[in-house]
């Protein structure tokens, strides 16, 4: 399995802006997908994106996915307080069964 | 509702002691999972199972044992040879692949809230 860095480590901004997040990954993925950890608790998924995708929405989520770059973007728009989370990636690798890496995530805080 | 229960949500142990922190899950998933996180860290694979009766090694298992009997259990046992046990740690459990149209892949892990676990 590959670990997916996050960037930034922390992210500060206020309610109603957008955040953005980055992911860089090394080899070849299958899929890539987003969580979110509020503080204290278990990890949430929140959108996976195929090799073969370059965009995918769900809600205020967009994602975008570079395989000739190797990274991903994850786009929260109209945040609110109720975002602030650590928001991680997990890029799966294309060469059958893969288990889940994680890096330190970033951090995102969302001020009222 | 469907989901998986991590218990206790805290737990202490003393010195030379082993104890045992509970998964289950009732999502009739295959694959069950134990990881660990250090405060300002990522998670870091512990156990994997993909199937009742057999599991691998993930990343940092020295010090920590499993055992799947059970699809809806994967009980992680932190034993004394774990110099520093002090974490939070996650379980999560997932379908062990899926396909669709000729895609075939991971599926997303579900997750428990975890149990705290502190040296006394």
């Amino acid at each position: 399995s590959q670990q997916g860095e996050e960037d930034p480590q922390a992210l500060s901004i206020q309610e109603g802006e957008n955040a953005t997040m980055n992911c860089s990954y090394k080899t070849s993925i299958n899929n890539l997908q987003w969580y979110r950890q509020n503080s204290g608790r278990g990890l949430v998924h929140l959108i996976l994106i195929r090799s073969n995708e370059r965009e995918k929405h769900s809600g205020r989520l967009r994602v975008t996915l570079d395989t000739s770059k190797k990274s991903s973007s994850l786009l929260i728009t109209a945040s609110r307080a109720a975002d602030t989370a650590s928001y991680f990636c997990a890029p799966i690798e294309d060469s059958g069964y893969s288990t889940l890496t994680f890096g330190k995530g970033t951090m995102l805080l969302v001020s009222p | 509702d469907g989901g998986i229960t991590q218990s206790p949500k805290y737990l202490f142990r003393k010195e030379g002691q082993n104890v045992t922190l509970s998964c289950e899950q009732n999502l009739n998933h295959d694959a069950m999972y134990w990881y660990r996180q250090d405060p300002g860290q990522g998670l870091r694979l512990i156990y994997y199972s993909q199937i009742v009766n057999d599991f691998q090694k993930g990343d940092i298992a020295e010090g920590y044992s499993v055992s799947r009997e059970k699809k809806e259990s994967f009980p992680l046992t932190v034993t004394s040879a774990q110099k520093n046990p002090t974490a939070f740690y996650l379980c999560a459990s997932s379908i062990f692949m899926f396909e669709v149209s000729g895609y075939i892949g991971n599926q997303p892990q579900h997750f428990g809230d975890g149990t705290r676990l502190s040296i006394l």
